[in-house]
């Protein structure tokens, strides 16, 4: 199947930095991507839809000014967690959609962040 | 999207066929079922799709039933690195997020 890249896989940062994660289609383009966010033992919420060329639509209850979404090409989306605290820690894992026949959805490996 | 509901858990020994089990009885008849798996601190990893008619592929086969409102995921010869949390959703497809419920925790043991 298709493959989906996020960058970093771990990540630590102290509370008050912002930290950026990379999510790349490897080789098809996606116009559309998804970013979730996973608590341990829980299953994944989604956070927020990304359009190639135009702003992100987010889910209700998640803030788009700290969670900042830029998808300025057809293979790479990024999600920058702004002003991270503790409460942030999470693994956050996107998903690109396929062009084309019935659009599937393949996923990142996730990358989980921990806010010190 | 229509909900769909699962079993929280189940097991099955290594080498049989595990049966999981889903309701999505307000399913719309444009709504695909989708299948997925997380492995631990893994994204999840798609299995299969179907529409109505019953699907095959080298992971596993979908039977739905004809009025559409249950569905099964068949892993033919379970190993213990099927087990994960599987997830059953139903969507339109294309450009259609994808709303995860709870999945069901298969366990193979050996």
């Amino acid at each position: 199947g298709a493959v989906v890249s996020q960058h970093p896989s771990r990540v630590i940062c102290k509370s008050g930095t912002s930290v950026k994660i990379e999510c790349r289609s490897l080789d098809f383009q996606a116009t559309t991507m998804f970013w979730y966010r996973q608590f341990p033992k829980q299953s994944l919420m989604l956070m927020a839809t990304s359009n190639e060329g135009s702003k992100a639509t987010y889910e209700q209850g998640v803030e788009k000014d700290k969670f900042l979404i830029n998808h300025a090409s057809l293979t790479l989306s990024t999600l920058t967690v702004t002003s991270a605290h503790p409460e942030d820690s999470s693994f956050y894992i996107c998903s690109a959609l396929t062009t084309g026949g019935t659009g599937e959805l393949f996923f990142g490996e996730g990358s989980r962040l921990t806010v010190l | 999207d229509a909900k769909t509901t699962q079993p929280t858990s189940m097991d099955c020994a290594e080498g049989r066929a595990a049966n999981l089990p889903c309701n999505h009885s307000t399913i719309s008849g444009n709504e695909y079922v989708y299948w997925y798996r997380q492995i631990h601190s893994q994204g999840p990893q798609y299995i299969i799709h179907g529409l109505k008619n019953n699907e095959t592929n080298e992971m596993a086969s979908l039977i739905i039933t004809e009025d559409r409102k249950s569905s099964t995921l068949i892993l033919p010869h379970a190993t213990l690195r099927d087990t994960a949390v599987y997830y059953c959703i139903v969507s339109t497809g294309a450009n259609s997020k994808l709303t995860f419920g709870k999945g069901i925790t298969l366990s193979v043991r050996p």
